[in-house]
C-alpha cells in the first residue's frame, strides 16, 4: 500500500499523559500536513512541513503540540499532558508540489483523552 | 468570520434527485478550491477541483463565482452511495495551507 499510513488508528489516554503519533506520507510527497477534527467539524489546521522544515504552525496550536519531521520523511506529533479537550481526530496529509495540491490523508488516529 | 463556511444540513433527498451545496469564502485572494467528500469515520478525500470556467465529472458539476465569492457543488441524479459530508476546500495564494469548511452532510434515501 503506497498511500498515506498513520499509527497507531486509536490511542486512549489518561489526562496529563504524553502521546506521540506517527505518519508516513506518500514517498514521493514534499508536503506533509497535520490537521485535527471533531465531530460535526471540517479539519483544522495544526502544522505544515516542506521536506524537513516546518513552515507554519497554527496560532491555535498550544505549546503543548509539537511535530517533527527530520528526514523529510515520516513526521510525527508529540501532545504534552494531554487535556480532554484533545480528544480528537488527527489526520496526516501529503501532497506532492505546489501545482498539484491534492491532499492525500491517512486514516487518522483517534485520540480518546479520559 | 469564519474563513470558509458552509451550511451543515443534512440534506436529505430522494435517490435521483438533483442536489446542491454552496460554499461562502471570505479572502478575496483564494486562488484554489476544492469539494473533498468524507465518509462517515473515514479520511477526507478529493472529489474535484474548481476551475474559474466550472468543471463537470459525470454527475458531479462545480462552479466558482469570485464576484460573490462562493463555489458551488451540484450532484444530479443522487445516488444512495452520495451519501457522505462534503467538505469546501479553499486555498489563497502565497499560503501553503488548505482551510476546510465544515462540511455538509447529505443523506440520499430510497
Amino acid at each position: 500500500d503506497t498511500g498515506v499510513s498513520q499509527d497507531p488508528r486509536h490511542k486512549i489516554t489518561k489526562r496529563g499523559q504524553n502521546v506521540t503519533f506517527r505518519c508516513d506520507p506518500i514517498s514521493e510527497h514534499n508536503r506533509l500536513y497535520w490537521y485535527r477534527q471533531t465531530l460535526g467539524q471540517g479539519p483544522e489546521f495544526l502544522t505544515y512541513f516542506q521536506n524537513e522544515a516546518q513552515l507554519e504552525k497554527s496560532r491555535l496550536l498550544s505549546d503543548r503540540f509539537s511535530a517533527e519531521r527530520p528526514k523529510g520523511s515520516f513526521s510525527t506529533l508529540e501532545i504534552q499532558r494531554t487535556e480532554q479537550g484533545d480528544s480528537a481526530m488527527y489526520l496526516c496529509a501529503s501532497s506532492e508540489t505546489d501545482r498539484d495540491e491534492k491532499l492525500f490523508f491517512g486514516s487518522g488516529t483517534q485520540l480518546s483523552v479520559l | 468570520r469564519k474563513e470558509v463556511e458552509q451550511d451543515p444540513g443534512p440534506f436529505n433527498v430522494p435517490e435521483g434527485a438533483t442536489v446542491a451545496f454552496n460554499c461562502t469564502y471570505s479572502n478575496s485572494a483564494s486562488q484554489s478550491f476544492f469539494w473533498y467528500r468524507q465518509d462517515c469515520r473515514k479520511e477526507p478525500k478529493l472529489l474535484m477541483s474548481v476551475y474559474s470556467s466550472g468543471n463537470e465529472d459525470g454527475r458531479f458539476t462545480a462552479q466558482l463565482n469570485r464576484a460573490s465569492q462562493y463555489i458551488s457543488l451540484l450532484i444530479r441524479d443522487s445516488k444512495l452511495s452520495d451519501s457522505a459530508t462534503y467538505l469546501c476546500v479553499v486555498k489563497s495564494g502565497g499560503s501553503y495551507i488548505p482551510t476546510f469548511g465544515r462540511g455538509t452532510s447529505l443523506i440520499v434515501h430510497p
